[in-house]
Order: structure tokens, then sequence, then C-alpha cells
């Protein structure tokens, strides 16, 4: 069954230090991961991934892909209040014209 | 202005009622998508369509119903809501064409209470 897990579920900081949110994926015809950022709204697009090796960043987020492994992981250095919210980690399954499969999303709170 | 734009923002209403959601867009996307996310469920899949005459379901599809009425605009209708349809709903778009890019673009979202 193609899926796509998400870790840890949830997980509280303090202002300044440093988050890795890990998605680990089992998806037919793998071509592409996507994550993305949810707060009170509607997802807003981060990145998406489709080699190995190559990490994307975005000024304090960055993001790299594993392809022999299945996973990827999303680095927040510096946290700040403002990154609170749910992380989500998405992955086009062609099969069905290209749905995403999401994962569980991880809750990332910054405390001050 | 927002490239997705959903119809209402937010909607109770009652047992039984038929009810329509709209999205429009202005990407210019081939594919559009319609998602309802229910807390610890995640996003999940409703409807897809590729363009105006091909659609699809997905995987939650009973008790819902959609429009393509033009390349911009795809609605999504309960057509007798009951309670367990409370949740958020989004629309989203992708263009798959030439640019292959995966991407999925989603408008704000629709908060429907049924009660």
């Amino acid at each position: 069954e193609d899926k796509v897990v998400q870790s840890p579920l949830s997980l509280v900081v303090h202002e300044g230090d440093t988050v890795t949110l890990n998605c680990s994926y089992e998806v037919t015809n793998f071509r592409s991961l996507l994550w993305y950022k949810q707060e009170k709204k509607a997802p807003t697009f981060l990145f998406m991934l489709t080699s190995s090796g190559i990490e994307k960043k975005s000024g304090r987020l960055s993001s790299i892909l594993d392809k022999k492994e299945l996973f990827s992981i999303l680095n927040i250095t510096a946290t700040q209040t403002g990154d609170s919210a749910v992380y989500l980690c998405a992955a086009p399954f062609y099969n069905q014209g290209g749905k995403l499969i999401f994962g569980q999303g991880t809750e990332l709170s910054v405390k001050p | 202005d927002a490239d997705v734009t959903q119809t209402p923002r937010n909607r109770i209403t009652k047992t039984g009622k038929r009810i329509m959601l709209e999205c429009s867009q202005t990407k210019g996307h081939d594919r559009m998508y319609w998602y309802r996310q229910d807390p610890g469920l995640g996003l999940r899949l409703i409807y897809y369509s590729f363009d105006v005459k091909d659609i699809n379901k997905g995987e939650i599809s009973d008790g819902y119903s959609v429009s393509r009425q033009a390349q911009a605009k795809f609605s999504l209708s309960l057509e007798s809501a009951i309670p367990n349809q409370t949740a958020l709903y989004f629309c989203a778009t992708s263009d798959l064409g030439a640019g292959r890019t995966d991407t999925q673009y989603f408008g704000p979202g629709t908060r429907l209470t049924v009660l």
C-alpha cells in the first residue's frame, strides 16, 4: 500500500533551536516529494524534491531527499515563533492522476 | 488577488440540505482537485479533474458530486449533507503539462459544519 509517514507527530521547541522533521515514503512510480506548511489555513508550498542528495534551501528552511532509503528531512534552523505550524509531507500518486498522498503532518510549536 | 479562490469560506447547514462549494483559479492549470481535511486523518482526495471533460473519483467520493464548468471552475456538491461531512474542504490545482511540475496549489479552504 502506498503511504507517507511523518515523524515526530508533534514537537515543542524554544526559539533559536534547530529542528529536523522526518518523512518516509513508499509510493509506486515515485517521482517527487513535496513539503507544505499549514498554519490555520491552506497548506502553502515549501519545496519539491526530485533528486537524491540535492539540498533545497529557502532562508532558514532546507530539505533533502534520499531515494535509496526512501525518506526526506526538513530542517529549520534558528526557529522563530512564526515557524509554529503543521508541516506536511506529500508524494504524488500517478496511478490516480497525481493525487497527493499526505503524511499525518508534524505539529511544530516554537515557544518564546 | 489569490490564484485559487473558494466560496463560501464558512458554511453551517442542516442535515439533508444540498450544498455547493465553488472553486475558481486564475493559474491556467488543467488539473483541479477537491480534498477534505479531518483532524487526525490528514487530507483525503474526494474528486479530481484532468480537464473539463475528464472527472475522476478519489478515495472518498461517496456522498459527493462535482462539476467542471470551465477550465477555471470546479464545484463540489453535497446532495444531502450529513454530520460526518463536517470538515475543512480544500480545492487545489496543478499543471502537469509541458513543465511537468507536481506542485499543487491550494485554495484558502471552506469550513463546512453540518448540524
